[in-house]
């Protein structure tokens, strides 16, 4: 069972649209972080968010914390195929001492 | 990510033979994390380290695999004996601590690992 969930599992979809992916778990975490991965590098860090409730744009990204902290998504406004890639949510849980990755979101985005 | 060095980039190795894959972690970072990541999968759990110490292994099979963190020198990760189902990239991140309640991790561009 994974502690975090991540949805959906794969997307595909054309240049220009908007799409947003979610990162879910029953358990509440101190910090978040998304990520994204190209093939054949490392995941490239994006953002952390702390506070519950908490919203951050990053250009055309906007991230958001969940008021409970149990959650996140990722919101891409007009996608580009720049884009393209797989994105990681990964949080710490409150007292823990280690980071807990999600599967990944596999976005596509075709021109 | 470019802070944490990983070393080789890419491996290969034969069946039987040992594996040593090194990563630096990023200057003033002492915390170091070794993950796993199959083709079309995503980030697995091995293990965390601090200087000299084994904080968390429960991700890291019981045999053939070991993780080192010394005082002076980059993390190991060891795989003795590699199989062909070790053939994977291995990833490694490094943080400053969780003195604040939350912390980032920056990863390397990992070692891609083949074993013919």
């Amino acid at each position: 069972t994974q502690l975090l969930e991540q949805s959906p599992q794969f997307l595909s979809i054309q240049e220009g649209e908007n799409l947003t992916v979610y990162c879910n778990s029953s358990s509440v975490f101190s910090s978040l972080q998304w990520y994204r991965q190209e093939p054949g590098e490392g995941p490239v860090l994006l953002v952390t968010v702390v506070t519950g409730g908490e919203v951050k744009k990053l250009k055309r990204l906007t991230f958001q914390f969940g008021d409970a902290r149990k959650d996140s998504s990722l919101h891409i406004t007009a996608a580009q195929p720049g884009d393209t890639g797989l994105y990681l949510c990964a949080g710490t849980r409150r007292g823990g001492q280690n980071f807990v990755f999600g599967p990944g979101t596999r976005l596509s985005v075709l021109p | 990510n470019a802070g944490v060095m990983q070393n080789p980039r890419h491996l290969v190795r034969r069946r039987g033979q040992e594996a040593r894959l090194r990563c630096s972690p990023m200057k003033g970072h002492s915390h170091v994390y070794w993950y796993r990541q199959l083709p079309e999968e995503g980030l697995k759990f091995m293990v965390y380290l601090q200087k000299e110490n084994i904080i968390d292994e429960s991700g890291m099979p019981k045999e053939r695999f070991s993780a080192e963190f010394p005082k002076e020198g980059p993390s190991i990760l060891r795989i003795q004996q590699v199989v062909r189902g070790d053939s994977a990239a291995y990833f490694c991140a490094s943080s400053s601590g969780w003195g604040r309640g939350n912390t980032e991790a920056f990863f390397g561009q990992g070692t891609r690992l083949t074993v013919v």
